[in-house]
């Protein structure tokens, strides 16, 4: 069965600090990881990684997979309280068309 | 650009009672389409997909059905809500030209069943 695993589902910071969200996953047919950010309704798409290695990044977000250890992770700096949102992990079924996703991390930004 | 739209943005229906929840896509055409359903504190579970006019893919047996009349239309829907179909309802899309399928979600629909 496919299966995506995030660390730690919940985790509360100061704001200023940098934090690191992880990601691995089990699945038979690897395409592409993605990572969303859930506010209070819709995820919004924030990084598609589908090479081992290259980091993509968007301002204080930045992403890398390494797809023979099977994780990626997802670092934020300068940590705002506007980044405090669900992240969700979700890995891109090759041929199926479909994500399975993670069961997200939580994180709290503390003024 | 493209646009993805869900209604009703809330509901409270009793166990018991049929459901209907409507999505929609504007801006494309021949999009894939996900339902997918989220419980308090949990993930996302797909539910259904579709890449075509009346072509559905179920991923979990239950008493949720799917249909998509038209090609930028999806519905989830159930003849009888058990207390257990109570969550929050994401549809979702994918361009099927970019080779790239990341997918965008619409608002949701927070079902209570009560």
């Amino acid at each position: 069965e496919d299966k995506v695993v995030q660390s730690p589902l919940s985790l509360v910071v100061h704001e200023g600090d940098t934090v690191t969200l992880n990601c691995s996953y089990e699945v038979t047919n690897f395409r592409s990881l993605l990572w969303y950010k859930q506010e209070k309704k819709a995820p919004t798409f924030l990084f598609m990684l589908t090479s081992s290695g290259i980091e993509k990044k968007s301002g204080r977000l930045s992403s890398i997979l390494d797809k023979k250890e099977l994780f990626s992770i997802l670092n934020i700096t300068a940590t705002q309280t506007g980044d405090s949102a669900v992240y969700l992990c979700a890995v891109l079924i090759q041929g199926a068309q479909k994500l399975v996703f993670g069961q997200g991390t939580r994180l709290t930004i503390n003024p | 650009s493209q646009t993805i739209h869900q209604w009703p943005a809330t509901l409270v229906q009793p166990v018991g009672s049929p459901l209907s929840l409507e999505c929609t896509v504007e801006g494309t055409s021949n999009p894939n389409l996900y339902w997918y359903r989220q419980a308090a504190g949990r993930g996302l579970q797909l539910l259904f997909y579709s890449v075509g006019i009346g072509q559905i893919s179920s991923e979990v047996p239950q008493n949720l059905s799917a249909s998509r009349p038209q090609d930028r239309q999806f519905i989830l829907s159930s003849k009888k809500l058990l207390l257990s179909d109570s969550g929050f309802y994401l549809c979702a899309w994918s361009a099927t030209t970019s080779g790239t399928y990341e997918q965008y979600f619409g608002p949701g629909t927070r079902l209570t069943v009560t």
